[in-house]
């Protein structure tokens, strides 16, 4: 079965501190997409990053990083010196080349407070 | 930004009556989709097209039909509303394989089923 777990409900943190919103995958597939959606109050969703399951390489964009590790299925999001903008429902999804679908997790909440 | 507009964005209606809500993307993309949004739920797939006259269901399709009858336009419809359907629905599109293109999203409509 495909599975995505974003065990962190709500996190709140205070401007400029790092933050890490993990996310924990199922699949028995060997081809896979990994990706992460921002949510700001707005509530559009926002492409964030798009990871395929042969690329381990950590990924950094200004002040997001990702860390992709297959041996412990996780594809973990950080990001360092938050600012209050940074408030969002963030999301984890995975795509499986076997389900032909996208599962999202069910969302981690950050609020960044001044 | 993806060129996708949703309409109507916010719609009140009354248990029983049909609601139709509309997706319209300016991409040409081959695939759309609707998910809808409910708390603790993340989004769930409801249905999905992979062209023209072509779709199929997703993971909570019971109560929802589609239609497709032009690249750009996608319909989701509630044949009769039930209050167990009030939701944010957003529509995604992508290029190709649902689950491994990225899949960009609309603004979402909220629906409030009395």
């Amino acid at each position: 079965a495909q599975k995505v777990t974003q065990a962190q409900t709500e996190i709140s943190v205070v401007e400029k501190e790092d933050v890490t919103l993990d996310c924990v995958y199922e699949t028995r597939d060997t081809t896979y997409y990994l990706f992460w959606y921002k949510q700001p109050p707005s509530g559009e969703l926002v492409f964030l990053i798009r990871r395929n399951s042969f690329d381990e390489q950590n990924e950094i964009s200004g002040r997001y990083s990702w860390n992709f590790q297959k041996s412990t299925s996780s594809f973990n999001f950080t990001i360092t010196a938050s600012q209050v903008v940074d408030s969002a429902v963030y999301f984890c999804a995975l795509g499986s080349s076997n389900t032909g679908k996208l599962i999202f997790g069910q969302g981690t909440t950050l609020q960044v407070k001044p | 930004d993806a060129g996708i507009t949703q309409s109507p964005r916010h719609k009140v209606t009354e248990t029983g009556t049909p609601v139709t809500l509309r997706c319209h993307q300016t991409e040409n993309h081959r695939y759309m989709y609707w998910y809808r949004q409910d708390p603790g739920h993340g989004l769930r797939l409801i249905h999905y097209s992979y062209g023209v006259k072509d779709t199929d269901k997703g993971e909570v399709s019971d109560g929802y039909s589609v239609s497709r009858s032009k690249t750009e336009d996608f319909l989701l419809t509630l044949e009769s509303a039930t209050s167990s359907q009030t939701s944010v629905y957003f529509c995604a599109i992508s290029p190709g394989d649902p689950a491994l293109d990225t899949q960009y999203f609309g603004p979402g409509t909220r629906l409030t089923v009395l």
